[in-house]
Order: structure tokens, then C-alpha cells, then sequence
């Protein structure tokens, strides 16, 4: 059963405490990406993995870092330089190539609130 | 500067009628336009894309046109039923790179 799955799915942070957020796929897809949705705004991409061991910063990526040290992973950290983490996360995938259509797939979400 | 822009946030049709929900972009280097559909507390799921050397797209009842002149797209739900009720996001791309997404529209369809 192929997809994305993303943990935990609520996560409370508290003052000045680092938070990862998991991102696992198993649909053997090269790109990866982290969004995040506040209240009744689109998705804003803080960061994207087009191949392993590589990344780069979205339009948001302050306060936030990432690693992809294996295909199928790729994690968030929320780190205390971000003042306001309160909103809905999402990741997705994507196979890379101009026939894929960067057609992404998205996990369930991860709900981050602050303490 | 937002690129993409969805200048309605909500859209409310009865059952049975046309839903129309509208995008539109700036950026005039985009090619590929797609359509997500998402439900509260879950991830967007693909529903429809077009290339921009097409103007229309077609998939069962939804059917995506594309107006390049006026930098301008829309989706059309035809019949609208309940279980189409959901947020509606329009995203763009270039080249197949990373997608530039707009705010939504929240679409409610009535019995």
C-alpha cells in the first residue's frame, strides 16, 4: 500500500524547543516537500528535495531545517528561531521528469501547535 | 507578489448544477497547471492537470479550460454533488520544477 505518512499527526511545542516532524514514502518517488497551511492561506513551500542529500529553501524556509539522507525520508525540524509554528504541515512527493507534471502526493498532515 | 491567485474563497452551488472555481497566474513562464482537492484534516489529492499548449482538459465530470492570453484558468464540476464539497487549490509550474499554489476555494455543494 503505497503513500506517504507523515507523524505525529498533532504535535505541541514548547518555548524555545526544537520539534522534527517524519516524512516517510514508500512510492519510490525522487522529490520531496515540506508546506505549511495557516488558516485560510494556500500552501507556503519552506523546503524541497529534488534527490538525496540535497535540498533547498523554499519561500519560508526561516527557522526551519531538513535532511534527506535516504529516498524515502525526509524530516522537518521546527527550531526555536521560528516565533510562530502554530499551523498545519504538510508533505508530498513527487517523481521527477517532465512527464510526471510534478503531480505531487501529499501525507495526511502534521497539526503543530505551541504550549 | 503572489503568482497565483484565487480570488475567490468561497463558492456555494446547489446539487446538481455547474460549479465553476477560477485561478489566475502572472507568471507567464508557467506551463503546467494543476488542480487539487482537499478535505479538513487531510493532505491535497491531484485531481486534474493541463499543459499549457492545450486549452481544455477533460476527465469525467471535471474539465479544466485554459485561457493563456488572459493568464486565466478555471475548473468546471459538472453535475456538482455533496461529496464534492472541499477546498479547491489551483498550483502552477515551470518546466516540472516545484509548484507555486494558490489560496484555495472552499467549495460547498447543497443538496
Amino acid at each position: 500500500d503505497g503513500g506517504i505518512t507523515q507523524s505525529p499527526k498533532y504535535l505541541f511545542r514548547k518555548e524555545g524547543q526544537n520539534v522534527t516532524l517524519s516524512c516517510e514514502q514508500n512510492l519510490n518517488h525522487d522529490a520531496m516537500y515540506w508546506y505549511r497551511q495557516d488558516p485560510g492561506q494556500g500552501l507556503r513551500l519552506i523546503y524541497y528535495s529534488q534527490i538525496v542529500n540535497d535540498f533547498q529553501k523554499g519561500d519560508i524556509a526561516e527557522g526551519y531545517s531538513v535532511s534527506r539522507e535516504k529516498k524515502e525520508s525526509f524530516p522537518l525540524t521546527v527550531t526555536s528561531a521560528q516565533k510562530n509554528p502554530t499551523a498545519f504541515y504538510l508533505c508530498a512527493s513527487s517523481a521527477r521528469g517532465v512527464l510526471a507534471k510534478n503531480i505531487q502526493y501529499f501525507g495526511a498532515g502534521t497539526r503543530l501547535s505551541v504550549l | 507578489d503572489q503568482q497565483v491567485k484565487q480570488n475567490s474563497p468561497s463558492l456555494s452551488v446547489q446539487e446538481g448544477r455547474i460549479s465553476i472555481l477560477n485561478c489566475d497566474y502572472t507568471n507567464s513562464m508557467f506551463d503546467y497547471f494543476l488542480w487539487y482537492k482537499k478535505y479538513p484534516a487531510e493532505g491535497p489529492t491531484f485531481l486534474i492537470s493541463i499543459s499549457s499548449i492545450k486549452d481544455k482538459n477533460e476527465d469525467g465530470r471535471f474539465t479544466v479550460f485554459l485561457n493563456k492570453s488572459a493568464k486565466h484558468l478555471s475548473l468546471h464540476i459538472v453535475p456538482s454533488q455533496p461529496g464534492d464539497s472541499a477546498v479547491y487549490f489551483c498550483a502552477a509550474s515551470i518546466n516540472a520544477g516545484k509548484s507555486t499554489f494558490g489560496d484555495g476555494t472552499t467549495l460547498t455543494v447543497k443538496p
